[in-house]
């Protein structure tokens, strides 16, 4: 079994500040991660995915996330937020099957 | 390419009504889930089928809820009869065999039981 943990439900930063949002996870086989990012009243868009290889990864709108699996974490960041960054974040990890587990989602606010 | 088309995008109706959701996954796709998105509960996965064929659907809440798939291109959502608390939005997915391969969302369906 699979699970993902992303604490907080909330996370606000201002316009050019480094974005961090956290998350963790437990799987019984070498996982897979994923983020996605939904807009509102949107469905989710993939940003970046780990699979195997490169451990820092690099997604759409200038994010990444880096694999640690000493960790067991993903985190998302990106360098310098952006107004249109706001939504919300989700992450989530693959077990021996295809079902994707997610977390409950961070929601990202960026104060001008 | 069209992604993954769920229909109707919303709807409202009222306690102990039958609701249909509708997706069409992404042409060539033999996985399909269901998921529900609920503030408190975040992402819930349903059901999902491979090759049209029911895998898992341990995350069917109740005997009103059931899904179908007759075929690659079309898979229904069904709740009968409806309650205030099924009120969600409702998120039909679609990938390729392979854990490492993305799946791809449709828009969803707004759900509101009155």
């Amino acid at each position: 079994a699979q699970s993902v943990t992303q604490l907080g439900s909330h996370v606000s930063v201002s316009e050019g500040a480094l974005v961090l949002l956290r998350c963790n996870y437990s799987s019984s086989v070498p996982p897979y991660l994923f983020w996605y990012v939904q807009y509102p009243n949107q469905g989710l868009q993939l940003l970046l995915k780990y699979t195997t290889g490169a451990t820092l990864v690099k997604g759409i709108n200038g994010f990444e996330a880096e694999f640690k699996k000493s960790e067991t974490s993903f985190h998302l960041t990106k360098p310098s937020a952006h107004m249109s960054d706001a939504a919300e974040y989700v992450c989530a990890v693959t077990g021996a099957n295809s079902k994707l587990t997610f977390g409950k989602g961070i929601t990202l606010s960026v104060r001008p | 390419d069209a992604g993954v088309i769920q229909s109707p995008r919303h709807e409202v109706t009222e306690m102990g009504q039958e609701v249909t959701l509708r997706c069409k996954p992404i042409s060539g796709h033999d996985y399909l889930f269901w998921y529900r998105q609920t503030m408190m509960r975040g992402l819930e996965l349903l059901i999902y089928f491979n090759n049209n064929v029911p895998i898992d659907d341990s995350g069917m809440p109740e005997d009103r809820f059931s899904a179908k798939m007759p075929n690659a291109s079309f898979s229904t959502l069904k709740i009968q009869p409806s309650e205030p608390r099924d009120s969600a939005v409702y998120f039909c997915a679609s990938s390729l065999t392979g854990r490492m391969n993305t799946i791809y969302f449709g828009e969803g369906s707004w759900l509101t039981v009155v």
